[in-house]
Order: C-alpha cells, then sequence, then structure tokens
C-alpha cells in the first residue's frame, strides 16, 4: 500500500533559519504530493502541493519539488519566522479510485525568536 | 466563508455512551471525510463518502457508524464510546472523484472519554 514517512521532530530553529523537512512516499502509479500546515487548535490546511514529477510547489515562502527518481517531496523554506511554528504534514493521493490520500504523522517545528 | 464545520468543539463522555458529530461544508463538494489524529500517528481514516448516498470504510473503522445525510452533511457516531476512542476527530471535503483537489478541514472536535 501507500505509505509516506516524515520525521516526527520537534524541529526546533532560530528565526530566519533554513527550514528542510524531509518527505519520502511510496506509491503505485502517479499520486498528487501535498504539504498541509496545522496551526495550533486548528484544522489542517494545504499549504502546497505537485500533481506530477519535477513540478515545484510553493506558497507562502515554502517550496517543494516532486522528485520521481528520488521518490520525494521535502519542504524547504529560506527563512522561517516565529508564525510558521506548527505542524507540517506530507501527504499523497491516488492517481486512481477515490481520491484516497495517506498522510505522514506530521513534523513539529518550533521557531524561536 | 465557512468551509467545513464541526460541532462540538469539545466533548467529554463517561465509557459506554453514545454520541454523534456533525459535519457540514459548504463548497458543494462531492467526497468527505472522517480522520482521527493521535500523538506519533498521523492522521488515520475512519470512514469516507465518495459521493452523496455512498459511505465505505477507511482504516480504523471499528466502533464507529456513519451517515451522509446529505450532500453538505457527514456525521459520525460512536455507539458505546471506548477511552481508545479519546482523540481529535477531523472532517474534511474534497471535490470531484479521479481529481487532485486538496481536502478541506473543519477545525475538529476534541472528544475524551473517561
Amino acid at each position: 500500500g501507500n505509505s509516506v514517512t516524515q520525521m516526527e521532530g520537534p524541529v526546533t530553529l532560530s528565526e530566519e533559519a533554513f527550514l528542510t523537512i524531509n518527505c519520502t512516499y511510496t506509491a503505485t502509479g502517479y499520486p498528487s504530493l501535498f504539504w498541509y500546515v496545522q496551526y495550533p487548535g486548528e484544522g489542517l490546511q494545504l499549504l502546497l502541493k505537485a500533481t506530477k514529477a519535477d513540478d515545484k510547489g510553493s506558497n507562502k515562502g515554502f517550496e517543494a519539488t516532486y522528485r520521481k527518481e528520488t521518490t520525494s517531496f521535502h519542504l524547504e523554506k529560506g527563512s522561517v519566522q516565529v508564525s510558521d511554528s506548527a505542524v507540517y504534514f506530507c501527504a499523497l493521493s491516488d492517481s486512481g479510485g477515490y481520491q484516497k490520500v495517506t498522510f505522514g504523522i506530521g513534523t513539529k517545528l518550533q521557531v524561536i525568536p | 466563508n465557512a468551509g467545513v464545520t464541526q460541532t462540538p468543539k469539545f466533548q467529554v463522555l463517561k465509557t459506554g455512551q453514545s454520541m454523534t458529530l456533525q459535519c457540514a461544508q459548504d463548497m458543494n463538494h462531492n467526497s468527505m471525510y472522517w480522520y482521527r489524529q493521535d500523538p506519533g500517528m498521523g492522521l488515520r481514516l475512519i470512514y469516507y463518502s465518495a459521493s452523496e448516498g455512498t459511505t465505505d470504510k477507511g482504516e480504523v473503522p471499528n466502533g464507529y457508524n456513519v451517515s451522509r445525510l446529505n450532500k453538505r452533511e457527514f456525521s459520525l457516531r460512536l455507539e458505546s464510546a471506548a477511552p481508545s476512542q479519546t482523540s481529535v476527530y477531523f472532517c474534511a471535503s474534497s471535490g470531484e472523484l479521479y481529481s487532485n483537489q486538496p481536502q478541506h478541514f473543519g477545525d475538529g472536535t476534541r472528544l475524551s472519554i473517561l
């Protein structure tokens, strides 16, 4: 079956540091890949997505590139802010069927001033 | 822009009690989902509804039932609550089948079973 692997964290960074959160996946076919963000006390919200190999998703300074050869979709940001503190989920969506989504366990990011 | 609305936001139950979690979306989405979120386990799918009138089991359906009341509403019922069902429950919706549209989530229901 499909799976998504990411570190649980927490990842603690100082403000303005560079962020990388690794995500690798296992899937058949050609899934779409997503990063969701969850702020404290809230539900998940889409951060960015990529639907085919070599696509780059970007939003709010975050980027991730769909790498089929390494089955990866790592999240990066050049300069994090305290307001980026949240839990980040990598996810993939089946290429067929009812659009089942498989989520990683989530990586908690703490940014300190 | 309400999106996905879940009620209640918090609930405490005693073992053996029953309750229904409500979810409604106003985006005219066909597909709806119920997840539970537990520390170290991410999100696990309980049930889903691909379209109005259909429901199917996800990864962890035992102890739960669902009803897709109409296109907007998808409820989750615990018939006899157990402490293992203490969790945060999220409802989500998405657009058409076979699409790559993202899921939209509610803010969750925090449920404690004593």
